[in-house]
């Protein structure tokens, strides 16, 4: 069973538009979720993360939304960039301490079109 | 400071078989832990060393099995090999472990098994 899913396994932009990357969950107890990005021949790196006690989060160009009662998180790029091509991973926990406890969903590639 | 290394990069197998992967951390990270990637159920946690002590452990069977040495490098061993067990398997170190936004990925190792 998926907890956590993202169910668009890719996704084209046009450079300068707005990304957006889903991901749902089924577990009501997680309360901490983080995006990793990963390019090809490269391990994934941390992009962003929210906690249950927020619903969004921004760090430049990228924002992180949190719909708890839909349990439902996006990742928007604004504005997308060809360097912003690369797998998303979606992430999460329930308790933030214990790297084992996350679940990771299967990815969405975006294809950022120049 | 060097990144996470991994060796090798790339492997191919038959079944029955049985492969050892190696994982080089971060200087001075204590922590190694193993994912699975694999299409269809995105990363899955394997194992967590700390101190040379398997700390924590995700839902695989036996046949998967790690170590770590006193320099922290960290080996995994998958003996009699299956063609489900076809994936890039990626560690990732850490100072402390407790805390998946500050790991660092390795590049992976992709293997083949037929």
């Amino acid at each position: 069973d998926q907890q956590v899913k993202q169910n668009s396994p890719s996704l084209s932009v046009q450079e300068g538009r707005i990304s957006i990357l889903n991901c749902d969950y089924t577990n009501s107890m997680f309360d901490y979720f983080l995006w990793y990005k990963k390019y090809p021949a490269e391990g994934p790196t941390f992009l962003i993360s929210i906690s249950s006690i927020k619903d969004k989060n921004e760090d430049g160009r990228f924002t992180v939304f949190l719909n708890k009662s839909a349990k439902h998180l996006s990742l928007h790029i604004v504005p997308s960039q060809p360097g912003d091509s690369a797998v998303y991973f979606c992430a999460a926990s329930a308790g933030t301490s214990g790297t084992y406890k996350y679940i990771f969903g299967t990815g969405t590639r975006l294809k950022v079109l120049a | 400071k060097a990144g996470v290394t991994q060796t090798p990069r790339y492997l191919i197998k038959t079944r029955g078989q049985q492969v050892t992967l190696s994982c080089s951390p971060i200087s001075g990270h204590r922590s190694v832990s193993w994912y699975q990637q694999t299409p269809g159920q995105g990363l899955q946690f394997l194992f967590e060393y700390f101190s040379e002590t398997q700390r924590n452990k995700g839902n695989f069977p036996g046949r998967f099995s790690g170590r770590q040495f006193s320099n922290s490098r960290s080996e995994m061993n998958v003996s009699t090999l299956e063609l489900g067990d076809s994936a890039l398997y990626l560690c990732a170190s850490s100072l402390q472990g407790r805390n998946l936004e500050t790991q660092y990925f390795g590049p992976g190792t992709r293997l083949l098994v037929l």
